[in-house]
């Protein structure tokens, strides 16, 4: 069974960077698939923030681009979420999630962590 | 705002059909995707693709599109189907960016 687990600091300062990893389990990223991140702020929807394909193809959402990297590390079956100069606007539940082919949906999820921006 | 629209709420009679739409023109080109969110939890997959349900997903669930609307319909409502759906699709700029629509609360009465 594929698992996604999300990882990283709860807490983070305002102008800070966020850094998060996703480690997957029961599947090896480097044999292929997107791998996302999906934000939802408190009482909000979702927001797509970002992917990468197995190979290091990254795709960003236009909004976040200018702030956002996405990572994989085949070698450990791990991606990874960079956002910098972080506000409280960024405060919100952390998804990842993988999509295995571009046509098909986001068919496992990762729990979820917290991330608040705070000082 | 949303590049998919969705209605933000609506409610269902125990055992009738509810409809949850969506509009936008990335659904021109590319199928949506369907997710049912329950509070605390993360989101489940139950469309995909013209009109396909992962396994493990009840078939009272199915999808269709038209035009610029997607559809999740719900055949014959259960209690446990009260949640927020959301849509999600790739844009149609060929660069493999996606969006979701703002989602929609079911209420099942």
């Amino acid at each position: 069974q594929v698992q996604l687990q999300e990882s990283g600091p709860g807490l983070v300062k305002p102008s800070e960077t966020l850094s998060l990893t996703c480690t997957v389990s029961g599947y090896s990223i480097s044999s292929g698939y997107y791998w996302g991140w999906i934000r939802q702020p408190p009482g909000k929807g979702l927001q797509w923030i970002g992917s990468v394909y197995h190979s290091g193809n990254t795709y960003y959402n236009p909004s976040l681009k200018s702030r956002v990297t996405i990572s994989v590390d085949t070698s450990k079956n791990l991606f990874s979420l960079k956002v910098t100069s972080v506000t409280a606007a960024d405060t919100a539940v952390y998804f990842c999630a993988r999509r295995p082919i571009a046509a098909a949906g986001l068919d496992f999820w990762g729990q979820g962590t917290l991330v608040t921006v705070s000082s | 705002s949303s590049e998919l629209t969705q209605d933000p709420a609506v409610s269902v009679a125990l055992g009738q059909t509810v409809r949850i739409t969506c509009q936008g023109d990335f659904l021109r080109s590319y199928y949506a995707s369907w997710y049912q969110q329950k509070p605390g939890q993360a989101p489940v997959l139950v469309i995909f693709g013209k009109n396909d349900r992962p396994s493990g997903i009840p078939d009272r669930f199915s999808g269709s599109s038209s035009g610029n609307t997607a559809s999740l319909t719900i055949t014959g409502a259960q209690a446990e189907d009260e949640a927020d759906y959301y849509c999600n699709s790739r844009d149609s700029s060929g660069n493999h960016l996606e969006v979701f629509g703002g989602g929609t609360k079911l209420t099942v009465l």
